[in-house]
């Protein structure tokens, strides 16, 4: 069984801090990696997605991965209360093409 | 561009009726994806349509079922209604089928009594 395992929260951190979200992965034969972002009550909304090796930068956004440690990390600098939310992580399964969602991690960021 | 779209929004059935929920893509996506949303189990893959073909299933009892028409279009059945089956149904959508960037739909809840 496939499986993608994120901490659920949730993770408090002030306004204008860094926040840090980790996904670890099961199939070592995964190539794509994604983060979504779901405001309660709403659909998920794709922030980021990443392929390679190391780090992806989008405006305060940044996505690592280390597929040696079959590791995936979002970071989001300067955040903000907009930024509270559930961030699922998702990994495209090699074989089929689904998509494996984590269960989530609840982001609140206090101001 | 118009987003994905999925009607109805809230649907309420009892235990043992069918439903019938619809998805149309982004103008010019071709693959559709259908997953469910419970707070239990999370996000669940149900299956993938792609050229009005299913390539992909998920580990879901038949009583749930797809299909995609010409125009992309696509619906998902799910028949025999149980309590369990009360979930946000979220289409998802990607220009081709081997295309990473997938956009969600707004979401159809469905509550079963």
């Amino acid at each position: 069984q496939k499986e993608v395992e994120q901490n659920s929260g949730p993770l408090s951190v002030p306004e204008g801090a860094i926040a840090s979200l980790n996904c670890t992965y099961s199939d070592r034969g995964s190539q794509s990696f994604f983060w979504y972002r779901q405001y309660s009550g709403k659909s998920p909304e794709l922030i980021m997605f990443i392929y390679s090796n190391g780090d992806k930068e989008d405006g305060r956004f940044t996505a690592q991965l280390n597929k040696a440690s079959q590791y995936v990390s979002l970071l989001i600098r300067d955040s903000q209360p907009s930024d509270s939310a559930t961030y699922l992580c998702a990994v495209r399964d090699n074989q089929g093409g689904k998509l494996i969602f984590g269960q989530g991690t609840e982001l609140s960021v206090k101001p | 561009k118009a987003g994905v779209t999925q009607t109805p929004r809230y649907l309420i059935k009892t235990r043992g009726q069918q439903v019938t929920l619809s998805c149309s893509p982004i103008s010019g996506h071709r693959s559709v994806s259908w997953y469910q949303q419970t707070p239990g189990q999370g996000l669940q893959f149900l299956f993938e349509y792609f050229s009005e073909t299913q390539r992909n299933k998920g580990n879901f009892p038949g009583r749930f079922s797809g299909r995609q028409f010409s125009n992309s279009r696509s619906e998902m059945n799910v028949s025999t209604l149980e309590l369990g089956d009360s979930a946000l149904y979220l289409c998802a959508t990607r220009l081709l089928a081997g295309a990473d960037t997938q956009y969600f739909g707004p979401g159809t809840r469905l509550t079963v009594l």
